[in-house]
């Protein structure tokens, strides 16, 4: 079973550039999130998809951060413009449902974006 | 905001030594789960504990969730130099606004060296 791809797998760019990055959830998982790792710290969830409707993104800085998910299926993550805090590991995750109990998350490598 | 604050930060130990990894909450969780991370991946996950007092074990670690679900330990016997990686502790809890999804929650990570 392949696992969840992300790419790119490596990002730099200048300060108030802007960036994407795109995630491909295990085939069947629902839910899917994105999360934010900064170096020396845990993951942070940034927003959860349950198909394509917005779950929860408390945690996700609207003034410069979006994603989608418009077929249920794929993922998309925008930063515009890009700060130099934004530097960090952005996860993607997928479960196959989403509960309040506790579910099994499946991570993908990564994209590990430096802003200069 | 629900935090969990794990404890070490850092351990270095020798080959053979055993270790405890504690991750502590003021908050209560439907469940808490142990994932292990290595360079360049995405968190893997090592077991869930759902009920208060719970006790898993896994080869080597030994997981336990607190009486009252507010805390935990992983404890390794005997580690080895395969056991070298970050170990996130992560609750899952459900999200405010009278929904019947959840969310996980993690803690800053505790990296663990195992020397030869």
């Amino acid at each position: 079973e392949a696992g969840v791809a992300q790419s790119p797998r490596y990002k730099i760019i200048e300060k108030r550039q802007s960036v994407a990055f795109w995630c491909n959830p295990i085939s069947g998982h629902a839910t899917l999130y994105w999360y934010q790792q900064i170096l020396g710290q845990g993951p942070k969830l940034l927003i959860q998809f349950q198909n394509n409707g917005v779950v929860d993104d408390s945690q996700l800085p609207k003034d410069r951060f979006s994603a989608e998910r418009l077929k249920g299926v794929d993922s998309t993550l925008k930063i515009q413009p890009a700060k130099l805090e934004d530097s960090a590991v952005y996860l993607c995750a997928s479960s196959l449902v989403l509960s309040f109990s506790y579910n099994e998350q499946f991570f993908g490598p990564g994209t590990r974006l430096t802003v200069l | 905001t629900q935090l969990l604050e794990q404890s070490p930060q850092f351990l270095s130990i020798q080959e053979g030594e055993n270790l405890t990894v504690y991750c502590n909450s003021s908050s209560v969780f439907s469940s808490l789960q142990w994932y292990r991370q290595e360079p360049g991946e995405g968190p893997v996950l090592l077991v869930t504990v759902v009920t208060g007092g719970e006790v898993k074990k896994l080869k080597r670690l030994t997981f336990q969730f607190g009486d009252a679900r507010k805390d935990s330990s992983l404890h390794i016997t005997a580690a080895q130099p395969g056991d070298t990686g970050l170990y996130l502790c992560a609750g899952f809890s459900r999200l405010s606004g009278g929904t019947s999804y959840g969310k996980l929650t993690f803690g800053q990570g505790t990296i663990l060296t195992v020397h030869p």
